[in-house]
């Protein structure tokens, strides 16, 4: 029952690194998406995909790319990392039927030194 | 202002109250609605999906306002194991894909 898994659970970066937070999901999930949560500010949406091939930006997309190469895996870009991208990130997927349920992992956690 | 926003709280209320949050969204177009819990440095997980009709699992009530454009969870007889942060989310109309979620509010429930 591995579910939505994301490695890795902790991170430290230093400012201008590049690193890539995995996403995996086992249960033929049409939809992923990446959100950030920082204190105060709830899940906020950076980006998302409707399907392999297929991404689209959300709320704070900015210093990040994804891509979506096959059904299960949605990885997520830190271009180039600064302070302000330390954060706790969540990814999550659903079902395209069923109102778009959300199944989170556990959450990688993020800091920019 | 936010698409999503909910009453930051906290909420501290004694075991055995009952507590109502509130949550706005500023697209009549929206589509679909839902609370979810989460738990101190957890994921979040699912609590309910609100329907138009208004929902009820167990202790809690969940209601879907369209005129006003707000969802509301009702807790009743509340218990320790309440204690969590409770966000909302709203299924954007442009993008069935595209769920936001509101800031959450804190509810801690005291002995």
């Amino acid at each position: 029952n591995a579910g939505v898994t994301q490695t890795p659970k902790f991170q430290v970066l230093k400012t201008g690194q590049s690193m890539t937070l995995q996403c995996a999901q086992d249960m033929n999930h049409e939809y992923m998406s990446w959100y950030r949560q920082d204190p105060g500010m709830g899940l906020r949406l950076i980006h998302y995909s409707v399907g392999a091939g297929i991404t689209d930006q959300g709320e704070v997309p900015n210093g990040y790319n994804v891509s979506r190469s096959t059904t299960e895996d949605f990885p997520l870009r830190l271009l180039s990392a600064a302070p302000s991208q330390t954060s706790v990130y969540f990814c999550a997927s659903s079902l395209a039927e069923g109102g778009n349920i959300q199944y989170f992992g556990a959450g990688t956690r993020l800091s920019v030194l | 202002r936010k698409e999503v926003e909910q009453d930051p709280g906290p909420f501290n209320v004694p075991e055995g109250a009952t507590v109502a949050f509130n949550c706005t969204y500023s697209n009549s177009a929206s589509q679909s609605f839902f609370w979810y819990r989460q738990d101190c440095r957890k994921e979040p997980k699912l609590l309910m999906s609100v329907y138009s009709s208004g929902n009820e699992d167990g202790r809690f009530t969940a209601q879907l306002n369209r005129a006003s454009q707000y969802i509301s969870l009702l807790i009743r007889d509340s218990k320790l194991s309440d204690s969590a942060t409770y966000l909302c989310a709203v299924t954007m109309y442009s993008s069935a894909s595209k769920i936001i979620f509101g800031s959450g509010t804190r509810l801690s429930i005291r002995p």
